[in-house]
């Protein structure tokens, strides 16, 4: 079945500094992709949808400065977290949009910012 | 307003007995995709089952099926013959749109704990 591999599964960074996280499909070619962020016991927040070669679209309320997403080939989208601070720690995963109808999650990357 | 709707945060269910988790939903487009995932706390999404608004039958995996009732606007997890490793959260969510070009909307989840 269809894979999405997304990297680090985990990370812990400086208040300040600029974490990056990688979301790649790895035997299809997706168009589309997804970005969410969930925080402890609550649901997944779509922050961002991306589209090869074009910009993301942001949901309302996210710092498009802040969370920088590129999507420069069909099968790689990132996730930059710019000057990242202790409250952006949470829980990062990536979807892509695998075919007509499904969607393909990665497994996550747990960010920690200290 | 709430697109998605999980109502019950919690629920218990005895193994080997059927448990149904709660979903009810709000669009005005009539193309959508209702879909059910299960999380475990490991963080993964696992894909449980899918149902279009246009599917006459209601959809099942295995031990999973899905009550629709479209003109409820409910789409009800149910799952025969719990087991132990069922124990996870689980996430209604809705595509609105014909493909999965379209964003995916999450409920608030319910945390299912199976008894032994």
């Amino acid at each position: 079945g269809a894979v999405v591999s997304q990297h680090p599964s985990w990370v812990i960074c400086k208040s300040g500094t600029s974490v990056k996280i990688e979301c790649r499909s790895l035997d299809f070619q997706a168009t589309t992709m997804f970005w969410y962020r969930q925080f402890p016991k609550q649901s997944l927040m779509l922050m961002a949808t991306s589209n090869e070669g074009s910009k993301a679209t942001y949901e309302q309320g996210v710092e498009k400065d802040k969370f920088l997403i590129n999507h420069a080939s069909l099968t790689l989208s990132t996730l930059t977290v710019t000057s990242a601070h202790p409250e952006d720690s949470s829980f990062y995963i990536c979807s892509a949009s695998e075919d007509s109808y499904g969607y393909t999650f990665g497994s996550g990357t747990r960010l920690t910012v200290v | 307003a709430q697109k998605i709707t999980q109502t019950q945060p919690g629920m218990f269910v005895q193994e080997k007995e059927a448990v149904t988790l709660d979903c009810t939903y709000d669009t005005s487009d009539p193309s959508y995709g209702l879909f059910w995932y299960k999380q475990p706390s490991s963080g993964e999404m696992i894909f449980l089952i899918y149902q279009g608004s246009y599917d006459q039958q209601n959809a099942t995996e295995g031990r999973y099926s899905l009550n629709f009732q479209k003109a409820r606007k409910s789409a009800n997890l149910v799952i025969s013959a719990s087991q132990l490793g069922d124990s996870a959260m689980y996430f209604c969510a809705m595509r609105e749109g014909r493909d999965s070009s379209y964003k995916l909307i999450f409920g608030s989840g319910t945390r299912l704990l199976v008894r032994p």
